[in-house]
């Protein structure tokens, strides 16, 4: 069976200092991948998504980047971080169906 | 930008009524509009799904209603138990790739 792993689930930075996410897939191979940020009483906002290694689709440019080092391992970074990136973030993985598999979440609160 | 607009914001329902949540998009290239079920400190998961050629769908309490002309679509859950409070949000996607989520509804079901 498919899962999806996501770390770390809960993390405080302070504004300036980097940041890395990383989420990984079993049990799959050539998945979509996405990353999603959910602000506080909010929706879901779409950041990144990759439909391949290497190939990585930009939402909200802002001061995150994403990377897929691997076909299953995707990777959320900031080499300066807001406040405003506080959050809810959200790693998920689809295949062809459309259905979106979300992992547990990464809780980053930024000071 | 916000391509699906979602309301209300928050609703509460008594045990055994009907809870109604309302999506509106914007994108006529969307085909696949989905609906996931959230509960605190988790990643939202698929509830129902509908697929633009359809008018209704319906799997056990919940169903979708979709109106192509109007570009809305609705959820329905029907005899709604506290077991179904949660955060609920509507999405929408082309070829299944980048999925656009509603701002979410909070329900709670009183008992």
């Amino acid at each position: 069976s498919q899962t999806i792993h996501q770390w770390p689930a809960t993390l405080v930075q302070p504004v300036g200092s980097p940041l890395s996410l990383e989420c990984t897939v079993e049990g799959t191979s050539n998945p979509n991948l996405y990353w999603y940020r959910q602000a506080a009483g909010r929706g879901l906002q779409l950041l990144f998504y990759s439909v391949g290694i290497g190939q990585i689709s930009s939402e909200v440019p802002q001061n995150l980047s994403a990377s897929r080092p691997q076909d299953r391992q995707f990777i959320l970074s900031s080499k300066k971080l807001l406040l405003s990136d506080s959050g809810f973030y959200l790693c998920a993985w689809s295949v062809r169906t459309g259905e979106l598999f979300f992992g547990e979440g990464s809780r980053l609160t930024v000071l | 930008q916000q391509q699906v607009k979602q309301s209300p914001q928050s609703l509460i329902v008594q045990k055994g009524g009907i809870s109604i949540i309302n999506c509106a998009y914007e994108n006529t290239a969307f085909d696949y509009f989905p609906w996931y079920q959230q509960f605190p400190g988790k990643g939202p998961a698929l509830l129902i799904a509908i697929r633009p050629d359809v008018s209704e769908k319906k799997e056990g309490r919940f169903t979708i209603s979709f109106n192509k002309s109007a570009k809305q679509f609705s959820l329905h859950i029907m005899d709604s138990q506290p077991g179904d409070s949660a955060t609920y949000f509507c999405a929408a996607s082309m070829s299944r790739i980048d999925m656009r989520f509603g701002a979410g509804t909070r329900l709670t079901v009183k008992p």
